[in-house]
């Protein structure tokens, strides 16, 4: 079965520092999400593409957080620069269309800022 | 963002039991309603998932149950398994999926 890969796994970085994580969605998939879990909570959406452009950005704090999928396949998060509260996991999730076709989701990055 | 209320935050079960979980919802706009499973170290997988058109919707053990009047919906999981014991996260979407906080079932042997 098709699966959404992302790497790394884990990361450790320090506060200030600059950190990235990479999503290849399945194949196939134009739209893709990335998602922001924090421990003992749901899923939280950051940002949201369809292809290549971005169709939801709304809870994205883009003073720190960027994101691109410039060839509207896999995908890179960005964060810049890292603070203690960004310590979560870092999901990403692709789906066929928009319009409530289900999600699948990738084993995400846990990212821990110290 | 319209909040999902998901009840109870962990919940322990007996193997053979039913586990019930259950959801609330404010947008009346919701027009899709799934259930993710989530295994520790993993990322979230789709369940089950109910329309609001449907007031019920069963699928092997897991059954959705769907009050549209009263803006909730429920998981129910029959015959209750320990390889059941994971974070289950209902969701309401009208395009994204807003998760609930998630419940953590147990199911002892």
């Amino acid at each position: 079965e098709a699966e959404v890969a992302q790497s790394p796994r884990y990361k450790i970085t320090e506060k200030s520092q600059a950190v990235a994580f990479w999503c290849d969605p399945i194949s196939g998939h134009a739209t893709l999400y990335w998602y922001r879990q924090i421990l003992g909570q749901g899923p939280e959406l950051l940002v949201q593409f369809q292809d290549e452009s971005v169709v939801d950005d709304s809870q994205l704090p883009k003073d720190r957080f960027s994101a691109e999928r410039l060839k509207g396949v896999d995908s890179t998060l960005k964060i810049q620069p890292a603070e203690l509260g960004d310590s979560a996991m870092y999901l990403c999730a692709s789906s066929l269309n928009p319009t409530n076709s289900p999600l699948h989701f990738g084993n995400g990055t846990r990212l821990t800022v110290t | 963002q319209q909040q999902v209320k998901q009840s109870p935050q962990s919940l322990i079960v007996q193997k053979g039991g039913i586990s019930i979980i259950n959801c609330a919802y404010e947008n009346t706009a919701f027009d899709y309603f799934p259930w993710y499973q989530q295994f520790p170290g993993k990322g979230p997988a789709l369940l089950i998932a109910i329309r609001p058109d449907v007031s019920e919707k069963k699928e092997g053990r897991f059954t959705i149950s769907f009050n549209k009047s009263a803006k909730q919906f429920s998981l129910h999981i029959m015959d209750s398994q320990p390889g059941d014991s994971a974070t289950y996260f209902c969701a309401g979407s009208q395009g994204n999926l807003i998760f609930g906080k998630g419940t953590k079932l147990s199911v002892k042997p």
